[in-house]
């Protein structure tokens, strides 16, 4: 079965400083990954997506992520952290061949200036 | 273009009542799943719909029901409320299979 696990509850980063939000997966098939970010009483927006290619994928507001099959993670990276960056970051798998999402339980990210 | 649209945005309910949520999908979009966020169980997936039919479901009760109609818009409806269902409901759609979702605001049910 599909699973996502993010084993961070909270990152803290100072401004300015690179920043990593971790997930790893478990599927059965090839890996269709996303990455949410949630602000406060808001929906989920998306922010990049790995399906086939490059191992390195690069996606809204400054942020990337590394998929990396053999360790089959697929962390959240941005080279400089900024403190509207502080949000709720899922992690996400969607499910064999459906479009039915498997979400991690989410990190934190404070951004301190 | 318009992003996905929920209404309400709010709503307070008694248990024992039903409710009904509402979802706009981004034009042209054909696919709307929703999801139920709570901060015990995180983001689980109720349901989704295609060109009016359900094409997915996930291991809710048979109280948790959903729609949707010709012009995409679906509708959920929950009923006999328990205290338990309270919850951010999200609403999302898709222009195609495979691609990413696009995510409503959500309505915030607070059941009493």
């Amino acid at each position: 079965a599909q699973s996502v696990a993010q084993p961070e509850d909270q990152v803290n980063v100072a401004e300015g400083n690179p920043l990593t939000v971790k997930c790893t997966y478990s599927v059965s098939g090839n890996p269709y990954l996303f990455w949410y970010v949630q602000y406060p009483n808001r929906g989920l927006q998306f922010l990049l997506k790995y399906i086939t290619g490059d191992n390195l994928v690069k996606g809204s507001y400054g942020f990337e992520a590394e998929f990396n099959k053999s360790q089959t993670s697929f962390h959240l990276k941005k080279p400089s952290a900024l403190v509207s960056d502080s949000a709720l970051y899922f992690c996400a798998v969607r499910v064999d061949n459906t479009d039915k999402l498997i979400f991690g339980t989410g990190t934190r990210l404070q951004v301190f200036p | 273009k318009a992003g996905v649209t929920q209404t309400p945005r709010y709503l307070i309910k008694t248990r024992g009542q039903q409710v009904t949520l509402s979802c706009s999908p981004i034009s042209g979009h054909r696919s709307v799943s929703w999801y139920q966020q709570t901060p015990g169980q995180g983001l689980q997936f109720l349901f989704e719909y295609f060109s009016e039919t359900q094409r997915n479901k996930g291991n809710f009760p048979g109280r948790f029901s959903g729609r949707q109609f010709s012009n995409s818009r679906s509708e959920m409806n929950v009923s006999t409320l328990e205290l338990g269902d309270s919850a951010l409901y999200l609403c999302a759609s898709m222009s195609g299979r495979h691609n990413e979702q696009f995510f409503g605001p959500g309505t915030r049910l607070t059941v009493l």
